[in-house]
């Protein structure tokens, strides 16, 4: 059974056109967690939720904002898309933040973005 | 904030050998986490470290952690091409209590 779900699988846009990610999770976690990966490289986390409670990363550039509407959702709004941000996008979750039991974090699938 | 070096970055191994896939921390580690991805799919979760010395089996993987050195190895025994893979060590990237950073991964080939 999927634990962490995320829509689409693949996603295309235009260069500067709005785009939403969205990710579920059936785990009842605190966190959520939002990571970009460009190929050849390490996920870079832009932000998590511990909560309701926004956590950003300085260095996330701000066309990148996020949703936690509720316990199970989260979303990554891209808000003017550059080719730049073309990669794979991962949602994690987790009990609890790194360091202690129940800090493992469980990902989806990812969202591979393609910009045009 | 901290930083992960995994050495080698990549691996071709025959079916049936051993390897080593080595992770290094900039700073003091909270926790040492070893994922697996394989090409385009999302990372699923291997084991985690959380004392110097600690060491966890999982079939035939093990991992280590020493503290002192800020390192932790994990070991594939007998190799299968279903071990095949990228390999990444995550660490709470502030300290303790915080979300995971990555290394950029070992990419892992199994030839038989």
């Amino acid at each position: 059974d999927a634990m962490v779900i995320q829509n689409p699988r693949y996603q295309v846009t235009q260069f500067g056109k709005p785009v939403t990610l969205s990710c579920s999770q059936t785990l009842n976690h605190n966190v959520m967690y939002w990571y970009q990966q460009k190929s050849s490289q390490a996920p870079k986390l832009l932000f998590h939720y511990y909560d309701k409670d926004f956590n950003n990363e300085a260095d996330t550039p701000d066309n990148f904002q996020s949703r936690r509407p509720n316990t199970s959702f989260c979303f990554l709004d891209i808000r003017s898309p550059g080719l730049g941000d073309a990669a794979m996008y991962l949602c994690a979750t987790s009990r609890e933040l790194g360091g202690d039991r129940g800090s493992e974090q469980y990902f989806g699938p990812g969202t591979r973005l393609t910009v045009t | 904030s901290q930083e992960l070096e995994q050495s080698p970055q990549s691996l071709i191994v025959q079916e049936g050998k051993n390897l080593t896939i080595n992770c290094t921390s900039s700073k003091t580690l909270y926790g040492l986490y070893w994922y697996k991805q394989k090409y385009g799919e999302g990372l699923i979760f291997l084991m985690m470290l959380q004392k110097g010395g600690e060491e966890k089996s999982h079939e035939k993987i093990t991992a280590k952690l020493d503290e002192k050195k800020q390192q932790s190895s994990l070991h594939i025994t007998a190799s299968q091409p279903s071990h095949a893979g990228i390999y990444l060590c995550g660490a709470p990237g502030r300290g303790a209590g915080t979300a995971l950073i990555f290394g950029k991964g070992t990419t892992l080939s199994v030839s038989s």
